[in-house]
Formats: structure tokens, C-alpha cells, sequence
């Protein structure tokens, strides 16, 4: 059974840029989530992707958007970025929605904006 | 607005001592929680959820909705068990809220020899 995995693992861009992360679910997953950490903060929430579509956003603005294809894989998207979008970004997926509520985390892509 | 609250960002007591994580909740409705633990060099995981009142590496939690508190226990503290710890809450009901977990800041659990 192959676990969570992101790419990249590490990332340096400048201010104004654009990101793209990307994060393969776990086998038989259908569930993607992503959250930011930032340095000695505790994850936060960005947005879930099920079925392709968008459902459930945390307190992030437009810019971040996301991506889900029909293998479950998904991408992150950060448009414009900012010197406060440096992070270390976890992608999480789980089974079924509805189920018992284990998030299954990849190793994250820490990204520092200069 | 839901929010977890570990007021303890580092902890650490000697091996043999009992060990207490503390976490409180604000949420209106009837929420979900869970402690996720990070070892070093290894991705945040599943260490228990109130739902299934059960006993993980002789970690146990109560979820106490009149203090709104959800502590992590054990009695018995082994070196193995440094690690971070994260208590979050999920708001109940599923679908839309399903993969959207609320995180404490995080304590630093140190278990010296």
C-alpha cells in the first residue's frame, strides 16, 4: 500500500510568483485535503477535493486554488504569491467520506517566499 | 467559529511519570476529536479519536463537553513518546466538513531517561 506522497519536497519563489504542489493520495483514497503550517503553528486548513469538485474551504483567499483528477491525485495552486505563503504545505487523503475521520499525511512541500 | 486551544507548548517529565496533554475546545455543535502525533522524522498521524474511546500505546482521552476539554493521558511515560502532539476537532455530520480538522498549535512532548 503506497502512503501520501507530495513534490515537490522543497521550493524557494519570489514574491508575485506562481506555485504549483502536487500530492498523490493513498491507495484507494478518494478524499484530498490540504493544509498550511506555518513555522510553530499547528496546521490550518486550505480545502478538501472529493470527487473532483471542490467541497470545503477553509480561510484562504482566491489565490489558493486546487485540483483533483480522476486517479485522486491533486494539485495546489498559489497565484501571486505572498512572503506569508511560506509554509511547509501537507496534502492528506482519506477513504470514503463520512468514514471514521484519519487523515493520512504526506511528508509535505515546505515552500519559503522571498 | 470552532478553535483548539493547547495551552502547553512544551512539556516534559522523566520516564515512569504520568503525563497529561491538555486541550480545550470551543465549538458549538457536537464535534469530533482527535490527537494526531508527529515522531521525529515522520508525517503527522492518527494516534486516537474520542469516538472509539479506545487505549493507543496506553494513551487514552476523555472528551469532558461540560469543560469542553478532550486531555491526553498516560500513566506511565516511556522516551519513545517524545514526540509533537496536535489535538483537533472535527465538526460533526461529515460530508463537507469531512477532511476540514481544526489543529491546536501543538506541545512538545519530551520524556527524559
Amino acid at each position: 500500500e503506497t502512503g501520501v506522497t507530495q513534490s515537490p519536497t522543497h521550493l524557494i519563489k519570489t514574491r508575485g510568483q506562481q506555485v504549483t504542489l502536487r500530492c498523490s493520495s493513498q491507495s484507494g483514497h478518494n478524499t484530498v485535503s490540504w493544509y498550511q503550517q506555518a513555522l510553530g503553528q499547528g496546521p490550518q486548513f486550505i480545502f478538501q477535493y472529493y470527487r473532483e469538485e471542490e467541497n470545503g474551504r477553509g480561510n484562504f483567499p482566491p489565490r489558493f486554488s486546487g485540483l483533483q483528477f480522476p486517479n485522486y491525485s491533486s494539485e495546489l495552486n498559489v497565484n501571486a504569491l505572498e512572503l506569508d505563503d511560506s509554509a511547509l504545505y501537507l496534502c492528506a487523503s482519506s477513504p470514503l467520506a463520512g468514514g471514521p475521520g484519519e487523515l493520512f499525511f504526506g511528508e509535505g512541500s515546505r515552500l519559503t517566499v522571498l | 467559529a470552532q478553535r483548539v486551544t493547547q495551552p502547553e507548548k512544551l512539556l516534559s517529565v522523566f520516564k515512569g511519570a504520568p503525563v497529561e496533554l491538555k486541550c480545550n475546545y470551543s465549538y458549538s455543535g457536537s464535534p469530533e476529536l482527535f490527537w494526531y502525533v508527529q515522531y521525529s522524522r515522520q508525517r503527522l498521524q492518527l494516534l486516537l479519536r474520542h469516538i472509539s474511546r479506545e487505549s493507543i500505546k496506553g494513551f487514552t482521552a476523555d472528551l469532558n463537553k461540560g469543560e469542553t476539554s478532550f486531555h491526553l493521558k498516560k500513566p506511565f511515560a516511556q522516551e519513545e513518546d517524545s514526540a509533537m502532539y496536535y489535538c483537533a476537532l472535527r465538526s460533526g455530520g461529515g460530508g463537507t466538513s469531512y477532511g476540514k480538522l481544526t489543529f491546536g498549535q501543538g506541545t512538545i512532548l519530551t520524556v527524559h531517561p
